[in-house]
């Protein structure tokens, strides 16, 4: 168990819509990262918050937005959804940014059929 | 622009023998580099870790090597043992925030 937990693991939706994804990470760490992984492809870095504040900014889509609460607690909205954005994703927590490992969740495996 | 690179998909070795893994970066601002595990259906992790300011970390059976100069880094599994059998990816980071991570590979350790 990482201790960071991602909410919900399953999510089954219909194109045009939109979803939000919860991360809770590891007591005490700052930073957040979000992942896609698609078709056991690679882990594509979406975008990183550190206390509170967004840090890093990968390949997200316009359609896609996060957020990092006072709690620390993160969640990505991926609106307008199309077949494509079916993938695996995860979140990530580390103490700082840079310089430390980071630890994953489990994921949520998005469908959107 | 894929920054990290796996340029293997897949590694097949016989237990007890040495599983080398390699990866590329293209940044040279990368101080960090990091090396993952993924079983299907699990969060990738997180295994060893390596400094810029270093060329090798060793930690039990597992070894990071670090090129600067090629922009290489390496994982040594020493012995390896079916219980490895898993993806493995190489992450990078910089101050700058983002930990990007290669493609992944499929290391397969055959009894």
């Amino acid at each position: 168990d990482s201790g960071v937990t991602q909410t919900p693991k399953h999510l089954i939706t219909a194109t045009g819509q939109r979803v939000t994804l919860r991360c809770s990470p590891r007591s005490g760490d700052l930073s957040v990262y979000w992942y896609q992984q698609s078709l056991d492809q690679g882990l594509q870095f979406l975008i990183q918050y550190y206390n509170g504040e967004e840090r890093a900014k990968g390949n997200i889509l316009e359609r896609f937005s996060a957020q990092q609460f006072p709690d620390l607690h993160s969640e990505l909205n991926l609106s307008s959804l199309e077949l494509g954005d079916s993938a695996l994703y995860f979140c990530a927590s580390s103490v700082l940014t840079g310089d430390t490992e980071a630890f994953f969740g489990q994921g949520t495996r998005l469908t959107v059929v | 622009d894929q920054q990290v690179k796996q340029n293997s998909p897949s590694l097949s070795v016989q237990e007890g023998r040495i599983s080398i893994l390699n990866c590329d970066y293209t940044n040279s601002m990368f101080d960090y580099f990091l090396w993952y595990k993924k079983y299907p259906a699990e969060g990738p992790t997180f295994l060893i870790s390596i400094s810029s300011i270093k060329d090798k970390n060793e930690d039990g059976r597992f070894t990071v090597f670090l090129n600067k100069s090629a922009k290489h880094l390496s994982l040594h599994i020493v012995p390896s043992q079916p219980g490895d059998s898993a993806v493995y990816f190489c992450a990078a980071s910089s101050n700058t925030g983002k930990l990007l991570f290669g493609q992944g590979t499929t290391l397969q350790v055959k009894p």
